[in-house]
């Protein structure tokens, strides 16, 4: 069984620019969340899809959109990027929502 | 409105030493989710454990213990003989139907195990 992978590991962009970080979820898995963590603090949540839908979104701007395919897999995309975006983001899946989410090693991305 | 509240920020014991990671919840919902991960300082979040708001039963899984009381919002989690291995940063989260399942996590416990 194939466990959650994210891709890049390190990310290194100017503010303004646009990134996406991608997320493969694990085998059957059918929801995918995505949170952002600042050093020392713990995960906020971005949003979530569930078969393909946005099935939920937390606290954060529309310039933080996303995407999911019909394999589960996902994508994150941040647009005019800002130095406060330099965070580790963190891909997780899980079947149904309510259950147990398996977190990929995530990306660390910086601003500058 | 959820929230789960970690009032140790860091706890630093000596190896072999039994230490309790305190976990306190809110939310009005009756039926909502716990959960504890465990983040090494590679990063990557490991699950623990779930448990649902119906199920008061306490659990053991090898060192690892967890102690839910509704009575108190609390769910807190034990090492017993801790190891050096067990040096992380622990969080508790909640999740309730009525948020999509979105996970609410606590600011984190910081634990340090000295050999």
């Amino acid at each position: 069984e194939t466990g959650v992978t994210q891709s890049p590991t390190h990310l290194i962009k100017t503010r303004g620019q646009q990134v996406t970080l991608r997320c493969s979820s694990q085998s059957g898995h059918n929801t995918v969340s995505w949170y952002q963590q600042a050093l020392g603090q713990g995960p906020q949540f971005i949003f979530q899809y569930y078969r393909e839908e946005e099935n939920g979104r937390g606290n954060f701007p529309p310039r933080f959109s996303g995407l999911q395919f019909p394999n589960y897999s996902s994508e994150l995309n941040v647009n005019a990027l800002e130095l406060d975006d330099s965070a580790l983001y963190l891909c997780a899946s899980s079947e149904p929502p309510a259950s147990e989410q398996y977190f990929g090693p995530g990306t660390r991305l910086t601003v500058t | 409105a959820q929230k789960v509240t970690q009032a140790q920020t860091e706890i630093s014991v000596v190896e072999k030493e039994d230490v309790t990671l305190d976990c306190v919840y809110e939310t009005r919902d009756t039926t909502y989710y716990l959960f504890w991960y465990k983040q090494p300082p590679s990063g990557e979040l490991v699950f623990l454990i779930r448990r649902n708001s119906f199920d008061e039963q306490n659990e053991i899984s090898g060192r690892y213990s967890w102690n839910f009381q509704k009575s108190t919002s609390s769910f807190n989690f034990t090492i017993t003989a801790s190891q050096v291995v067990d040096s992380a940063v622990y969080f508790c989260a909640l999740t309730v139907m009525d948020s999509n399942y979105q996970l609410i996590w606590g600011a984190g416990t910081k634990l340090i195990i000295k050999p």
